[in-house]
């Protein structure tokens, strides 16, 4: 079956600007997480969703941030007032369930590469 | 702090030989860990996984051991294959969400 998906592959932008990106998780996954990869470093939690809301959002890095997954699959990122810093690649995965009880394993789509000039 | 740590940046072995990727954590906390690998531009793909009540498991090539009282895990590839040049990340869960080493790269030369 397809794995997880995420538009668009490469997103360049200017300082300042709004960006979207989306991931498409694997299908009947009710788990979606969100982490940015910069260069040199392993991925880094950003968020967590279990069905529509979002369980954990302790990664997010400020109030620039914020995503969503209004109907418990598809999930947006969302950067406003994109900065510099924010330059990293966007990772997004999913898992059939979360939570310490399950040993479910995260699978990862391919990334969002995002510059900001 | 980095919790997870893999003070090896890169690693070169020949075709055939083992390769032995490593891994230290601080946390005893963390229930289990698992090993992915990355090639550019592409996302990291799952290789294997630990529980933190096993010191071992095996898949094909591949096996993963943990020491819990010295917070070491590492990853055995034997044996070693071209293909599996790729960037090898080190994970530990920590309730709901993965914390990731800065990887090793490794380079399976002929």
């Amino acid at each position: 079956g397809a794995g997880v998906s995420q538009t668009p592959s490469n997103k360049v932008t200017e300082k300042g600007k709004y960006v979207e990106l989306r991931c498409d998780p694997i299908s009947g996954h009710t788990a979606l997480y969100w982490y940015r990869q910069s260069l040199g470093q392993g991925p880094e939690f950003l968020i967590y969703f279990q069905g529509t809301g979002a369980a954990d959002d302790s990664g997010l890095p400020n109030d620039r941030f914020f995503a969503v997954r209004p109907e418990g699959s598809v999930s947006t990122l969302k950067i406003q007032r994109t900065e510099r810093g924010d330059s990293a690649v966007y990772l997004c995965a999913s898992s059939l369930t979360a939570g310490v009880i399950s040993e479910d394993t995260q699978y990862f789509g391919p990334g969002t590469r995002l510059t900001v000039l | 702090d980095q919790q997870v740590k893999q003070n090896s940046p890169s690693l070169s072995v020949q075709e055939g030989r083992i390769s032995i990727l490593n891994c230290d954590y601080t946390n005893s906390m963390f229930d289990y860990f698992l090993w992915y690998k990355k090639y550019p531009a592409e996302g990291p793909t799952f290789l294997i996984s630990i529980s933190s009540i096993k010191d071992k498991n095996e898949d094909g090539r591949f096996t993963v051991f943990l020491n819990k009282s010295a917070k070491h895990l590492s990853l055995h590839i034997v044996p070693s294959q071209p293909g599996d040049s790729a960037v090898y990340f080190c994970a530990a869960r920590d309730t709901d969400k993965l914390i990731f080493g800065t990887g090793t790269r490794l380079q399976v030369f002929p």
